[in-house]
C-alpha cells in the first residue's frame, strides 16, 4: 500500500498570500489530520476531518481552514500568509477517527518571506 | 498546549548503549504513543501503550506507563546510529472526541 502523501513538498510564498497544501491518505483510510511543527511550539494539531466533516480543530485562527474530499483526499488552506507560518505542516491519517496510530506523510516545508 | 513533556530534551551516547527517554503528562488518557523523526521528515509510529498496561515491548523497545506518576519511559536497548533522531511521545486524552497531542521532542544522538 502506498503512503500518506502530500503535495507540494517545499513551498516559498510572501506575506498575505495564501497557499493550499494536499494530503493524500493511505488508501481505505478514512480520517486525516493535520499538524503544524515548529522548532518553538513543536508540533500542534490543526484539525481532523473524517467523511467530510471536521471532527476536531486545535486552537488556530481562522485563517488556517481545511477540508476532505469524498475520496479521503484532504486539503488545508492558509489565507493572508504571516511570517510565523514559516513550518513544516504534516498530516497524517488513520482507519477511523480514533488516535490509535496514525501514519503520517512526508510534510510540506512552508517557507513564508 | 502541550499535553506530554518530554525528559531530557536532548541526549548523547555511544552505539551500543541503552537509550531512556522521559515523559510527562497532566491529564488522564486513554493511551500513550512514541514516534520517531528522522530529521524534519514525517513521523513514524514506534510503540502505543493503552491506559491500562504497565509495560510493553516491541524489539529494542520497551515502554512503560505509570498512570498515577503520570509519566513514561520509552527505553531503546543496544542503542545503533540509525536510532539518531527525534523521539516525541503523545497522549491521547481520556474523553470523546479527544485528539493527539504531542510533546516538544527529544533529540537522540548515537554516536558510532
Amino acid at each position: 500500500k502506498a503512503g500518506v502523501t502530500q503535495t507540494p513538498r517545499y513551498l516559498i510564498k510572501t506575506r498575505g498570500q495564501q497557499v493550499t497544501l494536499s494530503c493524500s491518505p493511505i488508501s481505505g483510510h478514512r480520517s486525516v489530520s493535520w499538524y503544524q511543527q515548529t522548532p518553538g511550539q513543536g508540533l500542534q494539531f490543526l484539525f481532523e476531518y473524517f467523511s467530510e466533516t471536521q471532527r476536531n480543530k486545535g486552537n488556530f485562527p481562522g485563517r488556517f481552514s481545511g477540508r476532505q474530499f469524498s475520496n479521503s483526499r484532504s486539503e488545508m488552506n492558509v489565507s493572508t500568509l504571516e511570517l510565523g507560518d514559516s513550518a513544516l505542516y504534516l498530516c497524517a491519517s488513520t482507519l477511523q477517527p480514533s488516535t490509535d496510530t496514525q501514519y503520517f506523510g512526508p510534510g510540506t516545508r512552508l517557507t513564508v518571506l | 498546549s502541550q499535553q506530554g513533556e518530554e525528559d531530557p530534551q536532548a541526549l548523547s551516547i555511544q552505539e551500543g548503549e541503552n537509550a531512556t527517554m522521559n515523559c510527562s503528562y497532566k491529564t488522564s488518557i486513554n493511551n500513550l504513543q512514541w514516534y520517531r523523526q528522522n530529521s524534519g521528515r514525517g513521523l513514524v509510529h514506534l510503540i502505543l501503550i493503552r491506559s491500562n498496561e504497565r509495560e510493553k515491548h516491541s524489539g529494542r523497545l520497551r515502554v512503560t506507563l505509570d498512570t498515577s506518576k503520570k509519566s513514561s519511559s520509552l527505553l531503546i536497548t543496544a542503542s545503533r546510529a540509525a536510532d539518531t533522531a527525534s523521539y516525541f511521545c503523545a497522549t491521547e486524552g481520556a474523553g470523546a472526541n479527544s485528539k493527539l497531542t504531542f510533546g516538544k521532542g527529544i533529540t537522540l544522538s548515537v554516536r558510532p
